[in-house]
């Protein structure tokens, strides 16, 4: 079955930090890997995504993404965490040969303190 | 290019009743896809369509459904609604090729009381 895991509900960084939210899958065959972010009482913002190539993968908002297959992981990265960056952000997968369906985690809450 | 819009942004139904909830996607755009997000369940698939047909389906029950028009604008509809419907629906729209980003609008609010 497919399904992605992220493992921490809550990430706390302070402001000017590097930020890390971590995301592993379990995919059958090729993985397409995206990352949202949710503002309050807002829809999700696309941030990036991973179809194939290169392992890094740059986004939006200065936001990067590590896809490493071995150890099935994606995890979204930031070299230095603005306040603005505080929102819900939620890992996805695409689920193989069933057209557009994502599979998403479960969200982790990124809180930047001044 | 105008950004997925849904419509209504709120709604209050009780239970029981029924409600048809809009999507209108990204122009070119042929894929529109629901979730259902809530606290307890995060965000859950639905169905998605491309080309007025329904391509997949998530795992709900047969009160909800939906459908495509042929400007790729698509509705849901939930019958006889319950208390754990309750939730915030959201609509994407993609190009369909999975490989695609989809673009999510900003939800309409379901209350069920």
């Amino acid at each position: 079955a497919q399904s992605v895991a992220q493992p921490e509900d809550q990430v706390n960084v302070a402001e000017g930090n590097p930020l890390t939210v971590k995301c592993t899958y379990s995919v059958s065959g090729n993985p397409y890997l995206f990352w949202y972010v949710q503002y309050p009482n807002r829809g999700l913002q696309f941030l990036l995504k991973y179809i194939t190539g290169d392992n890094l993968v740059k986004g939006s908002y200065g936001f990067e993404a590590e896809f490493n297959k071995s150890q099935t992981s994606f995890h979204l990265k930031k070299p230095s965490a603005l306040v603005s960056d505080s929102a819900l952000y939620f890992c996805a997968v695409r689920v193989y040969n069933q057209g557009g369906k994502l599979i998403f985690g479960q969200g982790t809450e990124l809180s930047v303190k001044p | 290019k105008a950004g997925v819009t849904q419509t209504p942004r709120y709604l209050i139904k009780t239970r029981g009743q029924q409600v048809t909830l809009s999507c209108s996607p990204i122009s070119g755009h042929r894929s529109v896809s629901w979730y259902q997000q809530t606290p307890g369940q995060g965000l859950q698939f639905l169905f998605e369509y491309f080309s007025e047909t329904q391509r997949n389906k998530g795992n709900f029950p047969g009160r909800f459904s939906g459908r495509q028009f042929s400007n790729s604008r698509s509705e849901m509809n939930v019958s006889t609604l319950e208390l754990g419907d309750s939730a915030l629906y959201l609509c994407a729209s993609s190009e369909g090729d999975g490989t695609n980003e989809q673009f999510f609008g900003p939800g309409t609010r379901l209350t069920v009381l």
